[in-house]
């Protein structure tokens, strides 16, 4: 069964600090990608999602940005955090050929 | 792009009715609507989900309803316990060779009264 596997799990920044959120899929190839965040109390948002190896695909402007060097791995990174970076981001994978979504565990990202 | 709106933003309920979220979406192409369950701290859990070639799906005590004409769907919780207690999020996809991307309600706080 496929497995996601984010880290780290919490985590607490300065503002202007980099950023570095991995995480690893199990289970499952060539799946769908994509990292969501979702600020306290609210809802989902897209930032990124990718279809393969080095394709990326940017949902919303910001001072983040993903890479995927290898089927299973996808990266979440930004050179200088902001205070409205703080959230609770979540990786996510498709699974076999449909388009269901799985999620990691998430990753809790204070910017302080 | 599709546009997803869901309602109630909180509910709540006496143990043992029924409970109601419903949400409309905007793009006539999406075909695939999932809901996910997410308790506080944790990551949304898929419930059930629905396509669009099918009206309802039942699994136990919750169901999906989808109206393609008038582009909403519903879930429905029956006999709710305690444990159903939680954040509802509604989503809608269409299914583009590959292409899913996952775009989701506001989400539905869900309390169940003892």
């Amino acid at each position: 069964s496929q497995t996601i596997h984010q880290w780290p799990a919490t985590l607490v920044q300065p503002v202007g600090s980099p950023l570095s959120l991995e995480c690893t899929v199990e289970g499952t190839s060539n799946p769908n990608l994509y990292w969501y965040r979702q600020a306290a109390g609210r809802g989902l948002q897209l930032l990124f999602y990718s279809v393969g190896i080095g394709q990326i695909s940017s949902e919303v402007p910001q001072n983040l940005s993903a890479s995927r060097p290898q089927d299973r791995q996808f990266i979440l990174s930004s050179k200088k955090l902001l205070l409205s970076d703080s959230g609770f981001y979540l990786c996510a994978s498709t699974r076999g050929s449909g388009n269901t979504i799985y999620f990691g565990e998430g990753s809790w990202l204070t910017v302080v | 792009g599709e546009n997803v709106e869901q309602h109630p933003s909180t509910l709540s309920v006496q143990e043992g009715d029924s409970a109601v979220i419903k949400c409309t979406y905007s793009d006539s192409a999406s075909n695939y609507f999932p809901w996910y369950k997410q308790e506080l701290g944790k990551r949304p859990q898929l419930i059930i989900d629905i396509r669009s070639n099918v009206g309802e799906k039942k699994d136990q005590r919750i169901a999906v309803t989808l109206n393609k004409t008038a582009k909403h769907f519903s879930l429905h919780i029956t006999e709710t316990q305690p444990e159903d207690s939680a954040v509802y999020f509604c989503a809608a996809s269409s299914s583009n060779f590959g292409n899913e991307k996952l775009t989701f309600g506001t989400g539905t706080r869900l309390t169940i009264i003892p």
